[in-house]
């Protein structure tokens, strides 16, 4: 079965420091991936994703992700953080070719930045 | 106004009482869910509409029903609440067209408390 890992419950940053969240999927066959970041008190809205077009994906507020095929992954980088990036992001996947209803979220990765 | 609205966004209720969460959507779309999130635990699909006559059980249905009265209206309830269905809920919308790769649209959650 189709599922997804986060690497990491909780990672801390300092303001201007890259950021790099980590996403592992298993399938053998590339799914659709997505980034969603949820801030506070509010619902999730997608950062970017990916489907099957070009590996490097960019995404809202400075953010990209690549996929990677021969390692399974697809991390969320950001070259510099900023204060307003500290949110709960989560990482989703859907078996390529099902709907909407099949996808699959991480278990997701809070982002704290330090001033 | 918010494209996916979800009422009401808290409520504190007791063990056996009968709870509805509402969601309207002014997006659109036939496609609407509804998604529970636990901490550590990610977002888990509790029911899913395709349409108003398309009812489908998501991962984690028993304990709850929906109702879809309109394309734009996708309503949850809890027939007699416990206290482990303590969760935030969301509603969420997508479009037809995108199958798989399309994005889903929150609402802002529902967070239930069961005492």
């Amino acid at each position: 079965a189709q599922s997804v890992t986060q690497l990491g419950s909780h990672v801390s940053v300092s303001e201007g420091a890259l950021v790099l969240l980590r996403c592992n999927y298993s399938s053998s066959v590339p799914p659709y991936l997505f980034w969603y970041v949820q801030y506070p008190n509010q619902g999730l809205q997608l950062l970017l994703k990916y489907t099957s077009a070009a590996t490097l994906v960019k995404g809202i507020n400075g953010f990209e992700a690549e996929f990677k095929k021969s390692e399974t992954s697809f991390h969320l980088t950001k070259p510099s953080a900023h204060m307003s990036d500290a949110a709960e992001y989560f990482c989703a996947v859907t078996p390529l070719g099902s709907s909407a209803s099949k996808i699959i979220f991480g278990s997701g990765t809070r982002l704290s930045i330090r001033p | 106004d918010a494209d996916v609205t979800q009422t009401p966004r808290n409520r504190i209720t007791k063990t056996g009482k009968r709870i509805m969460l509402e969601c309207s959507q002014t997006k659109g779309h036939d496609r609407m869910y509804w998604y529970r999130q636990d901490p550590g635990l990610g977002l888990r699909l509790i029911y899913y509409s395709f349409d108003v006559k398309d009812i489908n059980k998501g991962e984690i249905s028993d304990g709850y029903s929906v109702s879809r009265q309109a394309q734009a209206k996708f309503s949850l309830s809890l027939e007699s609440a416990i206290p482990n269905q303590t969760a935030l809920y969301f509603c969420a919308t997508s479009d037809l067209r995108q199958g798989g790769a399309g994005e889903l649209f929150f609402g802002e959650g529902s967070r239930l408390t069961v005492l």
